[in-house]
């Protein structure tokens, strides 16, 4: 069974740090871009950040440039998500979500994790 | 960046009905445009992929069309499953974008 298991997730202070997980299985994690989308509580999709096959690539939503980091583990099977100095506006749900990015029949985000619950707050 | 506008934001339909919501990009997507199904508390689920294509499993009532900057969704027959909130998203450049979403509500 395809599968994406987030984990991480918590309350933290403004200003802090959190590191996101993602355990993928059911598929050749290696072959395809990954990604992180969040969303906040009552509010729609925001896509975070993406990262290649092989992690040579990395892209993110300018919000969370230079605080966020996203990272892979291809041995593991697993998806990071490194967030520091964090703000409120940070407090969502954040998915893991495989990007399939295949071609002439891509099929974005087929793929999505049920989410960990990041709130930052005093 | 490329807006995705979508409309309208909440939709009241009787089960039955033919539905149809609108996806409008500020620059052409290429056929890069998807749509995702979300129920409360679970994680969105994709529908349709490159403007028109079904992904496996989803059912048949469910259809995508459009060109360059306009989309849509269309549900050809709205089942008691089908009420939930729906969202567009453009995949033809970084930064990844989504609409804001509609919400399809029971009339």
């Amino acid at each position: 069974e395809v599968q994406l298991v987030e984990s991480g997730g918590g309350l933290v202070q403004p200003g802090g740090s959190l590191r996101l997980s993602c355990a993928a299985s059911g598929f050749t994690f290696s072959s395809y871009w990954m990604s992180w989308v969040r969303q906040a509580p009552g509010k729609g999709l925001e896509w975070v950040a993406i990262i290649k096959q092989d992690g040579s690539e990395k892209k993110y939503v300018d919000s969370v440039k230079g605080r966020f980091t996203i990272s892979r583990d291809n041995a593991e099977n697993s998806l990071y998500l490194q967030m520091n100095s964090l703000r409120a506006e940070d407090t969502a749900v954040y998915y893991c979500a495989k990007y399939d990015a295949s071609g002439d029949w891509a099929r974005a985000f087929d793929i999505w994790g049920q989410g960990t619950m990041v709130t930052v707050s005093s | 960046d490329i807006q995705m506008t979508q409309s309208p934001s909440t939709l009241a339909a009787s089960v039955g009905d033919r539905v149809t919501i609108t996806c409008r990009a500020s620059q052409s997507l290429n056929s890069w445009l998807a749509w995702y199904q979300q129920k409360p508390g679970k994680a969105p689920n994709l529908l349709i992929y490159k403007t028109s294509s079904l992904e496996s499993g989803v059912p048949s009532r469910f259809s995508g069309s459009g060109s360059g900057t306009e989309f849509t969704l269309t549900i050809s027959s709205l089942q008691p499953d089908d009420f939930a909130t729906y969202y567009c998203q453009q995949y033809n450049s970084f930064p990844l974008t989504f609409g804001q979403g509609t919400k399809v509500e029971i009339k």
